[in-house]
């Protein structure tokens, strides 16, 4: 176990519809990223928060927001679905963002959008 | 541009053999190379290197980082059905994580 917990486990949904997704990082740690993971392709990149702060983004499309709260939990929201939106999305948390600590993974959220 | 290079994309082998899996990375701001495990569901981490040369060893795993070169491997001896996963690169950039696509692993019984 990670220590980073991602809700819901499974999202089913349809074209059109909006959703959010959460993510507490490990106890301690104040980076948090979100990654995209299709079967056609590997990790990519959305977004990073460290300490409540946007610090990076990646191919994250505008339908797409994030937000780090004082608590340091963070949220995914998706919105305007598409079919292609469909893939396994991950929380991953690190102490410092980068700083020579490894990123640790949630299990993910697998939303499917029909 | 950042990218992060993994071969062979897939590999087939036999319990009891060793396998050497490879990750080339062209990066501007390097700090460290990590390499992970992942099953059915989340990433799992395996070993973090920083520096060329010396090898991170954790039971019949091995890895090791040639920042000259820009490149490490990770080498599985004896492997088992266990095994079986997809090994993922991930190269730190200031402070960005990049990832290679992975290499699958099976190992037949």
């Amino acid at each position: 176990d990670s220590g980073v917990t991602q809700t819901p486990k499974h999202l089913i949904t349809a074209t059109g519809q909006r959703v959010t997704l959460r993510c507490s990082p490990r106890s301690g740690d104040l980076s948090v990223y979100w990654y995209q993971q299709s079967l056609d392709q590997g990790l990519q990149f959305l977004i990073q928060y460290y300490n409540g702060e946007e610090r990076a983004k990646g191919n994250i499309l505008e339908r797409f927001s994030a937000q780090q709260f004082p608590d340091l939990h963070s949220e995914l929201n998706l919105s305007s679905l598409e079919l292609g939106d469909s893939a396994l999305y991950f929380c991953a948390s690190s102490v410092a963002g980068g700083n020579n600590s490894p990123l640790h993974f949630g299990n993910g959220t697998r939303l499917t959008v029909t | 541009e950042d990218k992060v290079v993994q071969s062979p994309l897939s590999l087939v082998v036999h319990e009891g053999d060793t396998v050497t899996l490879n990750c080339s990375y062209e990066v501007t701001n390097f700090r460290s190379l990590l390499w992970y495990k992942q099953e059915k569901k989340a990433p799992t981490f395996l070993f973090m290197l920083t520096s060329s040369g010396i090898e991170k060893k954790s039971g019949r795993l091995s890895s090791i980082l040639d920042k000259k070169e820009l490149f490490s491997i990770l080498n599985i001896t004896a492997t088992q059905t266990g095994d079986s996963a997809v090994y993922l690169c991930a190269v730190v950039s200031g402070n960005q994580f990049y990832f290679g696509t992975g290499t699958s692993l099976t190992v037949i019984p």
